[in-house]
């Protein structure tokens, strides 16, 4: 089975900060990732998929980058909006499975 | 607008069983995949299972295998996920969600039911 590492776990940040969170495979996914937000007491919201595609209506200050097994979510600029928790998330055809979440906190 | 609205959960002693469904609203949801995801109180999110649009196809997690089955009702617009020899660790909200031919992701969610396991 892949396993799917975040870190950091926690990350405490400041409005206007570029953030990055990085995801690391257990063996190569190709670009085969996605990166989720969640806030407390919603459901995820999609953000990238295929390592890389913004999804529509997500802010251009969410990029998302790698493949193999590294990748790295980035926010360029950090708005009140942002702090969440941040979930990536392996894909294939017959399964899924997510990384244990990196929480974003002032 | 898409919706999807679920129901079913509870509270259910170990080895017990429930019926989760997910009624979904504003798209044609006999073209899309379907899928459930579970979030344990504090925890992260785990991918339980995964159906296609026919419901011909169906994957489950490692965890749930054997006992979870998801199937579907094109005709009534409801997914559903029959789970059952419960465990006290299957304590979750469940999430239905909606898979994008796009993204191949979950791109719509509901906003979940809660199961309860305890004796």
């Amino acid at each position: 089975d892949i396993q799917m590492t975040q870190s950091p776990s926690t990350l405490s940040a400041s409005v206007g900060d570029r953030v990055t969170i990085t995801c690391r495979a257990s063996q190569r996914i190709s670009n085969w990732l996605a990166w989720y937000q969640q806030k407390p007491g919603k459901a995820p919201k999609l953000l990238i998929y295929q390592a890389s595609s913004l999804e529509s209506g997500v802010p251009s200050r969410f990029s998302g980058s790698g493949s193999g097994t590294e990748f790295t979510l980035t926010i360029s600029s950090l708005q009140p909006d942002d702090f969440a928790t941040y979930y990536c998330q392996h894909y294939n055809s017959y399964s899924r499975t997510f990384g244990q979440g990196t929480k974003v906190e002032v | 607008e898409v919706q999807l609205l679920e129901w079913g959960g509870g509270l259910v002693q170990p080895g017990g069983s429930l019926r989760l469904s997910c009624e979904a609203s504003g798209f044609t949801f006999s073209n899309y995949a379907m899928g459930w995801v579970r979030q344990a109180p504090g925890k992260g999110l785990e991918w339980v299972s995964s159906i296609s649009y026919d419901g011909a196809v169906a994957y489950d997690a490692d965890s749930v295998k054997g006992r979870f089955f998801s199937s579907r009702d094109n005709y009534k617009n409801t997914l559903f996920l029959q789970i059952n020899n419960l465990r006290a660790d299957d304590t979750a909200l469940y999430y239905c969600a909606k898979i994008s031919t796009v993204s191949a992701n979950f791109d719509y969610w509901g906003q979940g039911t809660l199961v309860t396991v305890s004796s």
